[in-house]
């Protein structure tokens, strides 16, 4: 069962304006971690933002804050003031366990923002 | 740099043929990840090490990879008779674990294979 889901495969945004990625999880750990990556066509994974399950207040990293609903098991970016820069794929993931574990990242299919002038 | 570096960038390959990857991470970071992501698709976890211990392998890694981490630093990824469904963009990761956990991990550029 694919445990992180982002049903956006493509969002279009004018430059300046505020964008909301979309993404769903499921797990059954009390204790999770999740992360927002950005891969512009060079390929690399770029790191944003990440929000721990027992964290209370929503993470915020710059223009980047993560809308974070535990009940509904969401956790979208939202990106503000986007910039033609912001044109890559985003993709959302999650670590499940304990904080002190290794597990690995599972990541969702990813969502294509395109940025406009 | 003292980012994570992957080399070669790009691999073109008949298949059949053996090919090697090498990725070097941060180097105060212990821990080691390979993912592999095909064309439309986010990254799939392979397999990960903490300093030169593999301690967590994908049912994707077949008998046909093999990761080391000799000494804890650099890793190399192996495919050995490579098949076309081998062609996809393989990405390392570090992150160092601290006494709070797991920090966020760093991919590199990734290397890219293609099978022909």
């Amino acid at each position: 069962a694919q445990k992180i889901t982002q049903t956006q495969p493509g969002m279009f945004v004018q430059e300046k304006e505020a964008v909301t990625l979309d993404c769903t999880y499921d797990t059954s750990d009390q204790s999770y971690g999740l992360f927002w990556y950005k891969q512009p066509s060079s390929g690399e994974m770029i790191f944003l933002i990440y929000q721990g399950s027992y964290d209370e207040q929503n993470a915020t990293e710059g223009r980047y804050s993560l809308n974070f609903q535990k009940a509904r098991k969401s956790a979208n970016l939202v990106i503000s003031a986007s910039q033609l820069g912001d044109s890559a794929m985003y993709f959302c993931a999650m670590r499940e366990g304990l904080v002190n574990s290794g597990y690995a990242l599972n990541f969702g299919k990813g969502t294509s923002l395109l940025v406009t002038p | 740099d003292t980012g994570v570096s992957q080399d070669p960038r790009h691999k073109i390959t008949k298949r059949g043929q053996n090919v090697t990857f090498r990725c070097d991470p941060i180097s105060e970071h212990n821990r080691l990840y390979w993912y592999r992501q095909t064309l439309g698709q986010g990254p799939e976890f392979l397999t990960y090490f903490q300093n030169e211990a593999q301690l967590e392998k994908s049912r994707l890694l077949s008998d046909r990879f093999s990761a080391e981490r000799p000494k804890g630093s650099f890793s190399t990824l192996e495919i050995q008779r490579t098949e076309q469904g081998d062609s996809a963009m393989y990405l390392c990761a570090s992150s160092l674990r601290g006494p709070v956990g797991d920090g966020e991990q760093f991919f590199g550029p990734g290397t890219r294979l293609t099978v022909l």
